[in-house]
């Protein structure tokens, strides 16, 4: 099952824009990642925020956390082609023993 | 300092067959996870693996089998395989072992079609 919901499914914006992914999950968590994957290869760890953290920045990425609506989001700021990708957000499962992916947010840009 | 590599990259099986995919994790890491993803959809935990011994198994069926050897690497096995194991495969490493609370280190996958 999946723990993680992103939301939209697919997102098209031109370069420069601001791109802004949400995630809504389940249950209780201790952290909450945000990976990045080209073209079905593999994926590229962008960003982890702790449950006690309720905004993190990395370069042009802003993450924010809110544990009482049990949701996060992935603000990219000034898009470029590159960032054309499938962004997932995962959490632990309970057992702390895996992450629990949703299906992703699409994302294009471009130029 | 080599990433997390994975062989083959691509496989070609007809129903029935077995699979066997291999992975290296980054040196250091004692930890690796196996994730299947199919096409549309974000990963899915199968096992992990920490210092050779089974942490953790997802919602997969006993055709699936892994194992960890003495130099942190590691194989997933798929006997009987099915039309709905076509897949990306995909293994990840990580220094820790209680958990994947920090960051994954995904490997390139390995594309599975079963015929």
């Amino acid at each position: 099952s999946q723990q993680g919901e992103e939301d939209p499914q697919a997102l098209s914006i031109q370069e420069g824009e601001n791109a802004t992914m949400n995630c809504s999950y389940k249950t209780s968590i201790n952290n909450l990642q945000w990976y990045r994957q080209n073209s079905g290869r593999g994926l590229v760890h962008l960003i982890l925020i702790r449950s006690n953290e309720r905004e993190k920045h990395s370069g042009r990425l802003r993450v924010t956390l809110d544990t009482s609506k049990k949701s996060s989001s992935l603000l990219i700021t000034a898009s470029r082609a590159a960032d054309t990708a499938s962004y997932f957000c995962a959490t632990d499962n309970q057992a702390g023993t895996a992450l629990i992916f949703g299906k992703g947010t699409t994302l294009s840009v471009s130029s | 300092d080599a990433g997390v590599t994975q062989s083959p990259t691509h496989l070609i099986k007809t129903r029935g067959q077995h699979v066997t995919l291999r992975c290296s994790p980054i040196s250091g890491h004692k930890s690796v996870s196996w994730y299947q993803q199919v096409l549309g959809q974000g990963p899915q935990f199968i096992f992990q693996y920490y210092e050779k011994e089974e942490r953790g198994r997802g919602n997969f069926p006993d055709r699936f089998s892994a194992r960890q050897f003495p130099n942190y690497s590691s194989e997933l096995n798929v006997n009987a395989l099915l039309l709905g194991d076509s897949a990306l495969y995909l293994c990840a490493s990580s220094p820790e072992g209680q958990g994947p609370y920090n960051e994954q280190f995904f490997g390139p996958g390995t594309r599975l079609t079963v015929l």
